[in-house]
């Protein structure tokens, strides 16, 4: 079955402690990205990769880094959490090509406090 | 600047009603554009999508949606919601070089 993974679901951290989401996809899909949802907002793109070892700035990176060591893992990192980065982030994937679809994981809600 | 828009941010509607769902695009090309539905607690699911070609296009769940390239719009329908159709749905357009954008969604409740 195709699927995005991404770890963890639920997260709840205080102010400056670094953590990593995790997010993996078994398509095979070269173009992987992460995005923000906040409400009134939409999704908003933070990073992406087209492939591995190239990644690439969205519309707000500011606080995230991003690696794509293996075509499978895109994770997220957030080297020292703020309460304005609380949201819900999805990761993405999608075979490179900008009208193929985009397959989505199932989201991971950050509280940062 | 460019922008995917989605007018209404609620929309309220009785079970076996018609929906329509307000999509417009500023960008130069015609882009790629797609919609999205995001169930509660879940990922975003594809509904459907347009490249070129019949400007009518059949997705999934029973929707459709229609590209007016003179309105820059692509605008999601449903002839009779069902209860289950309740859910946020976004808009989105994809250009050249991967660039993918999202409109802000439009949060749709449907009542018995």
């Amino acid at each position: 079955e195709a699927q995005v993974t991404q770890n963890p679901r639920y997260l709840i951290t205080v102010t400056g402690k670094k953590l990593t989401v995790t997010c993996s996809q078994n398509m095979n899909h070269e173009y992987m990205s992460w995005y923000r949802q906040d409400p009134g907002l939409g999704l908003r793109q933070i990073y992406y990769s087209m492939n591995v070892e190239v990644t690439d700035k969205g519309d707000v990176p500011e606080g995230y880094k991003v690696s794509r060591k293996e075509k499978r893992n895109f994770p997220l990192i957030l080297e020292s959490p703020s309460p304005n980065q609380t949201s819900l982030y999805f990761c993405a994937s999608s075979s490179g090509f900008s009208g193929n679809t985009i397959y989505f994981g199932e989201g991971s809600w950050l509280t940062v406090v | 600047a460019q922008s995917v828009t989605q007018p209404d941010i609620h929309i309220t509607v009785s079970e076996g009603a018609s929906l329509e769902l307000r999509c417009n695009y500023s960008y130069g090309a015609t882009p790629y554009l797609f919609w999205y539905v995001q169930s509660p607690g879940q990922g975003l699911q594809l509904l459907l999508k347009y490249f070129s070609g019949d400007t009518l296009v059949q997705g999934i769940k029973g929707f459709e949606a229609e590209f007016k390239r003179s309105q820059s719009s692509f605008n999601l329908r449903k002839p009779s919601v069902h209860w289950s159709d309740a859910a946020e749905y976004f808009c989105a357009v994809g250009l050249t070089g991967n660039q993918f954008y999202f409109g802000t969604g439009t949060s749709l409740t449907v009542i018995p």
